[in-house]
């Protein structure tokens, strides 16, 4: 277990309503990045961290915003949920891509907006 | 810009046949690092390796293998002698170390092991 993990498992909420999802490490790690996966377009980077309050867009940043005032916790947040936006969001922690860590998965969030 | 293609969306084979799923990519670095993941029906996303630019050998854990071929911006992964078990989806992806590190995933091979 690489010390992941995210909340909620599970939502549901309504069109235009704002959502927090929570990513938390004890592994200290300092990468964290945000990944939603769909059906036909595998995993597409949301937002990424390398650090406490530095942050960067992925390829699908759009909706979307991110925080990171600790290190171990990233949070995804949807500004005004739309139907688009229900998807499989998993949270990823490394050290270094290559420096001998690689990334680890939380379990994943399952979000439905209707 | 950097680009991970996994071309082959789906494939089924028979438990005991050897299977290869494809990964090409794309990057302007010299150094970056390639990975395989595996997604069970279960959901989660399972590391199963990573290799850096500078190291082409290939390599071999158990039923797996992986053949890195920076001439062709490659890095397959083989299963010999496939078992039920495999069944999962499999992701190539890449990052290119000394930019942002940002680890860009291919949309995933889903592979089929019929018993």
């Amino acid at each position: 277990d690489a010390g992941i993990t995210q909340s909620p498992r599970h939502k549901v909420t309504e069109t235009g309503t704002p959502v927090t999802l929570r990513c938390h490490q004890t592994e200290n790690h300092r990468y964290m990045y945000w990944y939603r996966q769909d059906p036909g377009h595998g995993l597409r980077l949301i937002h990424y961290s390398y650090g406490v309050k530095d942050t960067d867009k992925g390829e699908v940043s759009d909706g979307y915003s991110v925080s990171r005032s600790k290190t171990e916790d990233f949070l995804l947040t949807l500004e005004s949920a739309t139907s688009s936006q229900t998807s499989v969001y998993f949270c990823a922690i490394s050290g270094r891509p290559g420096q001998n860590t690689e990334a680890f998965f939380g379990q994943g969030t399952r979000l439905t907006v209707v | 810009a950097q680009k991970v293609t996994q071309a082959q969306t789906e494939i089924s084979v028979v438990e005991k046949e050897d299977v290869t799923l494809d990964c090409v990519y794309e990057t302007r670095d010299t150094t970056y690092y390639l990975f395989w993941y595996k997604q069970p029906p279960s959901g989660e996303l399972v590391f199963l390796i990573r290799r850096n630019s500078f190291d082409e050998q290939n390599e071999i854990s158990g039923r797996y293998s992986w053949n890195f071929q920076k001439s062709t911006s490659s890095f397959n992964f083989t299963i010999t002698a496939s078992q039920v078990v495999d069944s999962a989806v499999y992701f190539c992806a890449l990052s290119e170390a000394g930019r942002d590190d940002k680890i860009i995933f291919g949309k995933g091979t889903r592979l089929h092991i019929l018993p």
